[in-house]
């Protein structure tokens, strides 16, 4: 049974350019969420993907944005990057439609480690 | 708003020792509530969860958790670590009416030595 995969592993880009990071949910779920962990962080909640939809959205400005597809993977697109952006950014898949005790349950990936010099 | 405080940013232990990760959370809502461990380079896996029932629930590699609703507390236990067990461990709300976002606290690394 694969487990949430996110690619690329790493990645290293310049102040101002734009990224695209690329998550695949467990096999069966259905919901995509993302997070950013700064460095000795907890995790923190940027948005979430339900049947192609931004569902929810945490305090994270314009410049991130996401898509979901039919398969449902999700890309997580920040633009105008900042130093500050440097950070892990973790992609967590659930089954949303179910609306029960396992829709809370969130598979998280290995990450990416974005650097921004 | 909801919001997850971990009262000890490091807990070094000697290997067999018991152990005890502290966890408070603020909420005016009910919410569901988390422990995930976080090794070395790698993403978050889901140690246990407490989303109704017992207040006492067991997780995976030996660990248990009580939710004290009076005291806003779920502390993490373990009677006896591993070296094995060195990582970092985040506590983590969610909203009972909302599956999509959870709140982590800042973290706690666990330090087992031999």
């Amino acid at each position: 049974d694969a487990g949430v995969t996110q690619s690329p592993t790493h990645l290293i880009k310049t102040r101002g350019q734009q990224v695209t990071l690329r998550c695949s949910p467990k096999s069966g779920h259905d919901t995509v969420s993302w997070y950013q962990q700064a460095l000795g962080q907890g995790p923190q909640f940027i948005f979430q993907y339900y049947e192609e939809e931004e569902r929810q959205r945490g305090n994270f400005p314009d410049r991130f944005s996401g898509h979901q597809f039919p398969n449902y993977s999700s890309e997580l697109n920040v633009n105008a990057l900042l130093l500050g952006d440097s950070a892990l950014y973790l992609c967590a898949s659930s089954l949303g439609a179910s609306g029960g005790p396992s829709s809370y349950e969130q598979y998280f990936g290995p990450g990416t480690r974005l650097t921004v010099t | 708003a909801q919001s997850v405080t971990q009262l000890d940013s490091q807990v070094p232990v000697f290997e067999e020792a018991p152990v005890e990760l502290r966890c408070n959370y603020s909420s005016s809502v009910s919410v569901y509530l988390f422990w995930y461990v976080q090794y070395p380079n790698q993403g978050l896996q889901l140690l246990l969860k407490y989303l109704s029932g017992s207040t006492l629930v067991k997780g995976i590699n030996g660990f248990e958790a009580e939710f004290n609703k009076s005291q806003t507390s779920f502390h993490l236990r373990k009677p006896s670590v591993h070296i094995s067990d060195t990582a970092e461990y985040f506590c983590a709300v969610s909203r009972t009416s909302n599956t999509g976002k959870l709140i982590f606290g800042q973290g706690t690394t666990l330090q087992v030595k031999p």
